[in-house]
């Protein structure tokens, strides 16, 4: 069965610099969410979309944008990188009509700001 | 938002004993409790889940409980081996809180053979 995949798996960036990190749901889930996992930490919800609008924010700076795009296919953009960025990054797709919306995760994105 | 409480933070156990973690949750609409192991720079890995008009759920050698008026919920692993020695997590999801999942802080299971 097809899972969540997220592009690139690695990546590298420096101080200051811009990031954009990609997610592609299950097909047919409408539903994605960004978790942002620093080292020995628990996940947290950074942002979720559901039809391509954005239905719910956490802790994401200023400095983070995201968008769904018509394919369902979500962006999560970092500007400004800072050293406190290097994470993993997950995504999650799940589908709305499922009344316990149950997530399904991809590999994640290890982002590390030198 | 929704809180969840995770203890204990590290466990220990010897190859063939059984290891429980526990959590609490604040948000009473909160209906999906879903469990995670996690090794090291991988993926949350579902390992089982429970949903709010259940109180119990197995699968093979795990088992979680829910007690709704306590607002906790518990993790059984039973004849560990040491496969098992990883992060647990778990989580609850609530429809107040557009069902994003709230983590606890992590349980690191060791499993002594």
């Amino acid at each position: 069965a097809a899972g969540v995949i997220q592009s690139p798996r690695h990546l590298i960036k420096e101080k200051r610099e811009t990031a954009t990190l990609k997610c592609y749901p299950i097909p047919r889930h409408d539903t994605v969410y960004w978790y942002q996992q620093g080292p020995g930490q628990d996940p947290q919800f950074l942002i979720s979309f559901y039809e391509k609008m954005q239905s719910d924010k956490g802790s994401i700076p200023d400095r983070f944008s995201a968008q769904q795009f018509s394919d369902y296919h979500s962006e999560l953009n970092m500007s400004s990188l800072e050293l406190g960025d290097s994470a993993l990054y997950f995504c999650a797709s799940s589908l709305s009509a499922d009344p316990y919306n149950e997530q399904f995760f991809g590999p994640g994105t290890r982002l590390t700001v030198l | 938002g929704e809180n969840v409480e995770q203890h204990p933070s590290t466990l220990s156990v010897q190859e063939g004993d059984s290891a429980v973690i526990k959590c609490t949750y604040s948000d009473s609409a909160s209906n999906y409790f879903p469990w995670y192991k996690q090794e090291l720079g991988k993926r949350p890995q579902l390992i089982i889940d429970i949903r709010s008009n259940v109180g119990e759920k197995k699968d093979q050698r795990i088992a979680v409980t829910l007690n709704k008026t306590a607002k906790h919920f518990s993790l059984h692993i039973t004849e560990t081996q040491p496969e098992d020695s990883a992060v647990y997590f778990c989580a609850a999801s609530s429809p107040s809180y557009d069902y994003k999942l709230s983590f606890g802080a992590g349980t690191t299971v060791t499993v002594r053979a």
